[in-house]
């Protein structure tokens, strides 16, 4: 079955690291992805990552792949106020289809 | 990355109505998908349209309510028929760019309909 899981709120101090972590049920899952979906806004790709990798890395974006555990974790380093929005987690379910988790909304204080 | 563009950005419609929602792409692209976002909801998806067939549904989608278009390799429209007030949500339009092998799925800004 297709169930993607995700922790709903999290409230990090601004210049903290930001972890979002994502379960995920489809081993067969190629690609997992991370999209970010600001107050009004339609949804940007921020990464994503190729199922036979551990970790990809981009600018403050740190992602870790446990395909064992099938766990997804998105690290933002030194946050910021603009990256408050609400974090989807999403696993390819083949055909180039998409399973969404029910997202996580991230604030940011100073 | 794809560029995409939904119109209406967002609607207020009456229950009983239908609002046809247009998609445009600035590239040619195989697969479109329709995804949906109830009020304080994740995305669940549609149906995926393909250029020259009839659109594939996803459980709990039928064509009936949710008529799909794709007259060509850049355009889609979704139609959302005979409203109710269950139906507002945003709606969504995306696409997997051809760069990096269709890897990459992008969204549109997405339509917000009300249905009063």
């Amino acid at each position: 079955g297709e169930d993607v899981e995700q922790s709903l709120f999290l409230s990090v101090r601004e210049g903290d690291s930001s972890v979002i972590n994502c379960t995920y049920t489809d081993s067969s899952s190629t690609y997992l992805y991370w999209y970010k979906q600001e107050p009004g806004a339609g949804l940007q790709l921020l990464t994503y990552i190729f199922s036979n990798m551990d970790m990809k890395q981009d600018q403050r974006l740190t992602v870790l792949l446990n395909k064992k555990d099938k766990h997804l974790s998105l690290r933002i380093a030194d946050t910021q106020t603009g990256d408050s929005a609400i974090y989807f987690c999403a696993e390819s379910i083949g055909d180039y289809k998409l399973s969404f988790g029910a997202g996580t909304t991230v604030t940011v204080r100073a | 990355s794809a560029v995409i563009s939904q119109k209406p950005s967002r609607d207020i419609c009456q229950r009983g109505t239908s609002l046809t929602i247009q998609c445009q792409v600035d590239s040619q692209v195989t697969m479109m998908f329709w995804y949906r976002q109830q009020p304080g909801q994740s995305l669940t998806l549609i149906a995926t349209a393909n250029q020259g067939s009839e659109a594939t549904y996803e459980s709990g989608f039928v064509i009936d309510k949710f008529p799909i278009s794709r007259p060509n390799l850049t355009f889609s429209t979704l139609t959302v028929s005979n409203m109710s007030p269950e139906d507002s949500s945003i709606y969504l339009c995306s696409v997997n760019s051809p760069r990096a092998g269709f890897t990459e799925a992008f969204f549109g800004q997405g339509t917000r309909l009300t249905v009063v």
